[in-house]
């Protein structure tokens, strides 16, 4: 079983959708989890953290269920601007971040 | 907002030849991180560096990889004796501290080896 796994997609949905990504991890004494966001052949940048409880971060919202090992994403009211890859990210080991392959979000007007 | 920097931003050499790239982690920043993207692929992990020593490492990062921190300031990765398939996209990434703080990640440089 991969570390990090993830629909690579792409998902294609309207403005205004609303759409959610899965991410699977397989180490259950992982602790820390992310998501980020890829835009081509650019850097990966953080979109939020993910906590325990859930959090949420404007139309964002991230999910953590450890007894399944899974981590969600959902993005509320899609824009344009919100389309690139989604990564999603788990600390294993001592420090090690590990990112899955990445779900290509394509907003389209 | 502090930022990682990567130099060069580009580099293209020959096959066999070695080549450094560098990185200037966040100045408080403790934790630092070299990941790979080959295009189209993945994120993947190279190699974590703290206390000036490499706390981990992947399958990938054989003996033809080393990183260090030679001056205090520059963190970075040298590639020995290249091949083809090391062509992608290296990043650099830093952490604060060792508790959840996130990665933040350079430019990235993109090695093309020909």
């Amino acid at each position: 079983r991969k570390e990090v796994e993830q629909d690579p997609g792409p998902f294609n949905v309207p403005e205004g959708a609303t759409v959610a990504f899965n991410c699977t991890y397989s180490n259950s004494a992982s602790q820390s989890f992310f998501w980020y966001r890829q835009d081509c052949r650019k850097e990966p940048k953080l979109l939020m953290s993910v906590y325990s409880s859930g959090n949420e971060d404007g139309r964002f919202t991230a999910q953590l269920n450890r007894a399944s090992q899974y981590i969600s994403l959902l993005i509320r009211d899609s824009k344009l601007s919100d389309s690139a890859t989604y990564l999603c990210v788990v600390m294993t080991g001592f420090q090690k971040l590990v990112f899955g392959t990445g779900t290509r979000l394509l907003v389209s007007p | 907002e502090p930022e990682v920097t990567q130099t060069p931003s580009h580099q293209v050499t020959q096959m066999g030849q070695e080549v450094i790239l560098r990185c200037v982690p966040i100045s408080n920043h403790l934790y630092f991180y070299w990941y790979r993207q080959i295009l189209g692929q993945k994120v993947e992990f190279l190699v974590s560096f703290y206390n000036n020593e490499i706390s981990e490492k992947s399958e990938i990062f054989d003996d033809q990889f080393s990183v260090e921190r030679p001056d205090g300031s520059n963190f970075t990765l040298k590639i020995r004796s290249t091949k083809l398939e090391d062509s992608a996209m290296y990043f650099c990434a830093t952490r604060p501290d060792r508790g959840n703080s996130p990665l933040h990640f350079g430019n990235g440089t993109r090695l093309t080896v020909t």
